[in-house]
């Protein structure tokens, strides 16, 4: 079964608001996770990673919050813009796994209302 | 441009054609792999290679065959498939296979839309 899964199949903001999507997991034992974006009719991107060794992570507009006590991971995007619509998604891998080992979610459409 | 180009990127097949899914990478990558993005569905991984050689095959049908004749290159060949094979094809690459462990990460490519009919 699917050990890595997302709350709300979409996401409707408005233009300017903050952004955050959810991903759970199951396996005690992930200790490496990644956000994925993936714009209509392409292929995914990597946007941000986290390690099990921290608990939150920033890039540009982006924030990965990770809490390993209740196995739940989020995707904050600040000040989103129509570029963000997309659907998001997230990944894991278990300790010792390749990136072969990678688990995904099934995403979460995020739709920027202007 | 993240480095991996797949062709075509769109592809009408019928169920007796046999045709072929090409990738490249061009980032010196060891590690490359296949995916199928299936409407609703997570990313479910087919093949992994690493430096030319299939490590992983995760049950897929042998109505698709994988080939890599070096590590720049990876094919996808189509034999008699059927409907239900229609979804979009992604090709990856990354440094290597334990790159999730070592900050890098996986460089996907556009895709390949395929549609069996």
């Amino acid at each position: 079964g699917e050990s890595v899964g997302l709350h709300l199949p979409t996401l409707s903001v408005q233009e300017g608001d903050n952004s955050i999507i959810n991903c759970a997991y199951s396996n005690s034992a992930s200790d490496y996770f990644i956000w994925y974006k993936q714009e209509s009719g392409k292929g995914p991107q990597f946007i941000i990673d986290i390690r099990s060794n921290m608990d939150k992570r920033q890039g540009q507009r982006v924030t990965v919050l990770l809490n390993k006590t209740v196995k739940h991971l989020s995707l904050q995007i600040a000040a989103t813009q129509p570029g963000d619509s997309a659907v998001y998604f997230c990944a894991e891998n278990i300790l010792g796994g390749g990136a072969d080992g990678l688990t995904f979610g099934k995403g979460t459409h995020l739709i920027i209302q202007p | 441009e993240t480095g991996v180009t797949q062709t075509p990127r769109h592809l009408v097949m019928g169920m007796t054609n046999k045709k072929s899914l090409k990738c490249e990478q061009h980032l010196g990558h060891n590690a490359m792999y296949w995916y199928k993005q299936s409407a609703k569905k997570p990313l479910e991984l087919m093949f992994v290679y690493s430096l030319e050689e299939r490590v992983e095959n995760n049950s897929v049908p042998s109505r698709f065959s994988p080939e890599c004749p070096n590590s720049s290159h990876l094919f996808l060949h189509l034999h008699t498939l059927q409907p239900e094979d229609s979804a979009l094809y992604l090709c990856a690459s990354s440094q290597d296979l334990s790159a999730a462990h070592s900050g890098n990460t996986i460089y996907f490519g556009e895709g390949s839309w395929l549609t069996v009919v």
